[in-house]
């Protein structure tokens, strides 16, 4: 398994500032991935985390809004950018490695109140 | 593409009772399937998971599902709620061929356990 460390865990923003949430994993990691899940709702992948390179989006994400990072194998960044109240979510980082059978371990999560 | 679909957003058995959630999938390859627990205020957590071994799979706190390809199902069940079975339960469904790790969740379903 792998334990996962998120910062900061709780913050309430104003409109219009950006902040970066920090994702910390105890050991290296094949895949990091972060997710959204909006009040009352799913999970929805925002992109994936690749290391040394531009990340993945999926559809209906921009790197503008969502600049993401990851520079090793056990850290990765996600800045939500000109946040608006539609941006008040938990945000979850993910990992996984290789060779696990494909399960993805969670943070316990960044929940991010906008004002 | 994958999907997931869990069929009722709200569960309500009483204390002792069975527990049976529902959720089918859709993938073009075999898949990978999950469950995942979120407890109020908390994050995720990995209940058990299916990788292609045996269909019928345990999991932790008694929980266990079963793998039906011809149903496209993976039921979650327990045989008796406890009042700390209160919480969001997710299905999640990853692509074990050129997919990779990325997971596609469902909506979840509440659980609610009455004394």
């Amino acid at each position: 398994s792998a334990v996962i460390s998120q910062k900061p865990s709780r913050d309430i923003c104003q409109r219009g500032t950006s902040l970066t949430i920090q994702c910390q994993v105890d050991s290296q990691v094949t895949m990091m991935f972060w997710y959204r899940q909006q009040p009352g709702q799913s999970l929805t992948l925002i992109a994936t985390a690749n290391q040394g390179s531009e990340a993945t989006y999926e559809s209906g994400f921009v790197i503008d809004k969502f600049p993401i990072s990851r520079p090793n194998l056990t850290f990765s960044t996600l800045t939500v950018s000109n946040m608006s109240p539609e941006d008040s979510s938990i945000y979850l980082c993910s990992a996984a490695r290789q060779g696990s059978g494909n399960t993805i371990y969670f943070g316990e999560g960044s929940w991010l109140t906008v004002v | 593409a994958q999907s997931v679909t869990q069929l009722g957003s709200h569960v309500s058995v009483s204390e002792g009772a069975l527990v049976l959630l529902r959720c089918n999938y859709s993938s073009s390859v075999p898949p990978y399937l999950f469950w995942y627990v979120q407890y109020p205020n908390q994050g995720l957590q990995l209940l058990l998971k299916y990788t292609s071994a045996a269909t019928l799979v345990k999991g932790i706190n008694g929980f266990e599902a079963e793998f039906k390809k011809s149903e496209t199902s993976f039921h979650l069940t327990k045989p008796s709620a406890h009042m700390s079975d209160a919480a969001e339960y997710f299905c999640a469904v990853s692509d074990a061929g050129g997919g990779g790790f990325k997971t596609i969740f469902g909506a979840g379903t509440r659980l609610f356990v009455k004394a």
